[in-house]
């Protein structure tokens, strides 16, 4: 049972377009999402995060948008340049155990087409 | 930002040794720890919690006595594969949390490689 889905497993955008990444969520106990980065054979790095008191944060070429009643948020790279070329985590942290097990979604590998 | 070392990086070893992989916070004091495994083109696996100067909590279906968590300061913690098997060889990350804060910051890996 899946809490957070990423049903996009690959997704392929020109150089300069905008990349948009999708993630479902089931809990809408939910109270806060993180977006992390990951290039093969290294750890996930930290992207961007929101707030389930916002709908929308963003920083510099990244963007979440979040949809609580749909439950669905998304990230928005503008413009997208080779380097994002990446796997791409939803990830939310479950209220009841205080932040301390966060669930991963499967990932969306984006490949930036110069 | 806050960085997590993870050492070795890579390591490569004959079935039946054991592998102990560190995991440090370099800047700043981790109350608690993660450990993860990655499978090839998969999510990442919650392995184990750790908090430090307390036993691990080891997610269902994992092993305790064969994944050994020590979690013997507020910058360190160590994941010991014991007795691996070519079935254990896989990219083994951990992650560090501080106090008040819910971002997860990563180690950079350890792949490994059981024959």
């Amino acid at each position: 049972d899946q809490q957070v889905k990423q049903n996009s497993p690959s997704l392929s955008v020109q150089e300069g377009r905008i990349s948009i990444l999708n993630c479902d969520y089931t809990n809408s106990m939910f109270d806060y999402f993180l977006w992390y980065k990951k290039y093969p054979a290294e750890g996930p790095t930290f992207l961007i995060s929101i707030s389930s008191i916002k709908d929308k944060n963003e920083d510099g070429r990244f963007t979440v948008f979040l949809n609580k009643s749909a439950k669905h948020l998304s990230l928005h790279i503008v413009p997208s340049q080779p380097g994002d070329s990446a796997v791409y985590f939803c990830a939310a942290p479950p209220v009841e155990t205080s932040y301390d097990k966060v669930i991963f979604g499967p990932g969306t590998s984006l490949s930036v087409i110069p | 930002g806050a960085v997590v070392s993870q050492h070795p990086s890579r390591v490569i070893c004959k079935s039946g040794t054991s592998v102990k992989i560190e995991c440090r916070s370099l800047d700043f004091q981790a109350t608690t720890m993660f450990w993860y495994r990655q499978f090839p083109k998969q999510s990442l696996m919650l392995m184990a919690t750790s908090n430090e100067g307390s036993k691990a909590t080891y997610e269902q279906g994992v092993e305790k006595d064969k994944f050994l968590i020590n979690h013997a300061s507020l910058t360190l913690s160590t994941l010991t594969v014991t007795s691996a098997h070519p079935e254990d060889s896989s990219f083994y990350i951990c992650s560090a949390r501080i106090a008040g804060d819910e971002t997860q910051y990563f180690g950079p890996g350890t792949r490994l490689l059981v024959l």
